[in-house]
Formats: C-alpha cells, sequence, structure tokens
C-alpha cells in the first residue's frame, strides 16, 4: 500500500514568512510523529499524535511551531515568522496502534529560509 | 533523558565483507525497544531491524543482525556481505514501551560507505 506521503518535497520561503507543511499517514495509523533533522543529525522530535490529539508537544522548539491533526487522518505543521535555523529536514512518520510496531517514514520536507 | 551515542560518524566496507556500527544509550527504564534505520541519500527513513529490550535473543534480519547487550546499553548492528546498496547513513533509535511520550531517541548516524 502507499507509504507516508509529505507535501512539498522542497520549501523555499524567506525569513519572516509562515510556511505549512502537509503530512499524509499510512491509511490507518493511529499515531503521527513530526521530527526535525538538521543537516549532518539525527532526526529530533517535535510532536506526536494518537488519532486527533496531540499527545506531546514537548520538542517543539517555540511558539511558532503549531501542528494539528484534525481529523485524525491528515497532519499539517505550521512555522509563524519563519528564521533562519528553522531550515532543515522535516519528517513525518506514522504508526499502527501499538508501541512495538516501527514508525515508517515520509520522504520529508526540505525547508530553506532565506 | 534518553540519549543515543553512536560512536562512528564514518564507516566504509568493502562489497562483500561484514561491518559492524556501534550504538549505546542511556535509560533507566527496563522495558524500551531499539531500532536501526537506514537512511539512502533520497532522505526517507527504513527500517532495517528493531530489537525489544526484554527479548534476549538477538535479532536477525536476513543479512543484518544486531548484538544487544543489556547490562552494558549497547546494540551494535552486522552486516555481513555488505552490498553496493547498503551504502547510507544508519541511525540507531531508542523508543519508550509505555508511560512516556512514544517518541523515538535517535543518534547521530553513522555515514556508511561500500566500495567495490
Amino acid at each position: 500500500g502507499a507509504g507516508v506521503s509529505q507535501s512539498p518535497r522542497y520549501k523555499v520561503a524567506k525569513r519572516g514568512q509562515d510556511v505549512a507543511l502537509r503530512c499524509d499517514p499510512i491509511s490507518g495509523h493511529v499515531s503521527l510523529f513530526w521530527y526535525q533533522q538538521a543537516l549532518g543529525q539525527g532526526p529530533e522530535f517535535l510532536t506526536y499524535f494518537q488519532n486527533e490529539a496531540q499527545l506531546d508537544k514537548s520538542g517543539l522548539p517555540s511558539d511558532r511551531f503549531f501542528a494539528e491533526r484534525p481529523e485524525g487522518s491528515v497532519s499539517t505543521l505550521k512555522i509563524q515568522r519563519t528564521q533562519q535555523e528553522d531550515s532543515a529536514v522535516y519528517l513525518c512518520a506514522s504508526r499502527q496502534g501499538r508501541v512495538n510496531q516501527p514508525q515508517h517514514f515520509g520522504d520529508g520536507t526540505r525547508l530553506s529560509i532565506l | 533523558a534518553q540519549t543515543v551515542t553512536q560512536s562512528q560518524p564514518e564507516m566504509s566496507v568493502q562489497e562483500a565483507e561484514t561491518v559492524t556500527l556501534s550504538c549505546t544509550y542511556d535509560t533507566s527504564e527496563s522495558d524500551y525497544y531499539l531500532f536501526w534505520y537506514k537512511q539512502p541519500p533520497s532522505r526517507q527513513m527504513i527500517l532495517v531491524i528493531r530489537q525489544e529490550a526484554y527479548k534476549q535473543q538477538n535479532a536477525t534480519e536476513n543479512r543484518f543482525s544486531v548484538n544487544f547487550q543489556k547490562a552494558a546499553k549497547s546494540f551494535s548492528l552486522k552486516i555481513s556481505d555488505s552490498q553496493l546498496g547498503d551504502a547510507a547513513m544508519y541511525f540507531c533509535a531508542y523508543g519508550e514501551t509505555q508511560g512516556g511520550s512514544e517518541k523515538l531517541v535517535f543518534g547521530k548516524g553513522t555515514k556508511l560507505t561500500v566500495n567495490p
């Protein structure tokens, strides 16, 4: 079946602009995660949803970052008033309900802030 | 907080040879999961192998196997009969089982080069 789909694949924005990144999880996957991956680093956790409930947002770096999953399927990560340090690859992952199941990742969105 | 350390930023191996990638982690939990993910230049993280901490038997998936040493908090990945397609970044990741965030904590990765 289809994997996790993220769009856009690349996004360039000027500093101060708002951006929205989309994630379409694998159908039926209850859990959805967002990670930020800086160049040459491992992914770092941003936030986690179980269905439409955001159960953990401890990794969001500032109040400029906001994520939602209103119907328990597609999720959007929004970054307001972007800054250069927001430049990174943003990865989305989804997982079936059980915690011992692996997370399946999308191809990511590479965000570049000029 | 849990941490994952991969002490080898880069490794290289000859095609058809065996290579071992190291990973150590720090946790006070007794039950957890460990994963190795592969990330080729296309960026998609692909699961290679996983290990449940309560299982003593080391996980194996075809040419990939792990050496899980729970007391030493070590989780190394062995790749046998290396192939050109194995070239990628490899990330070790730790996941809690319950009671806390269900996030994965990743190491910084090891870049594996496979020489023909």
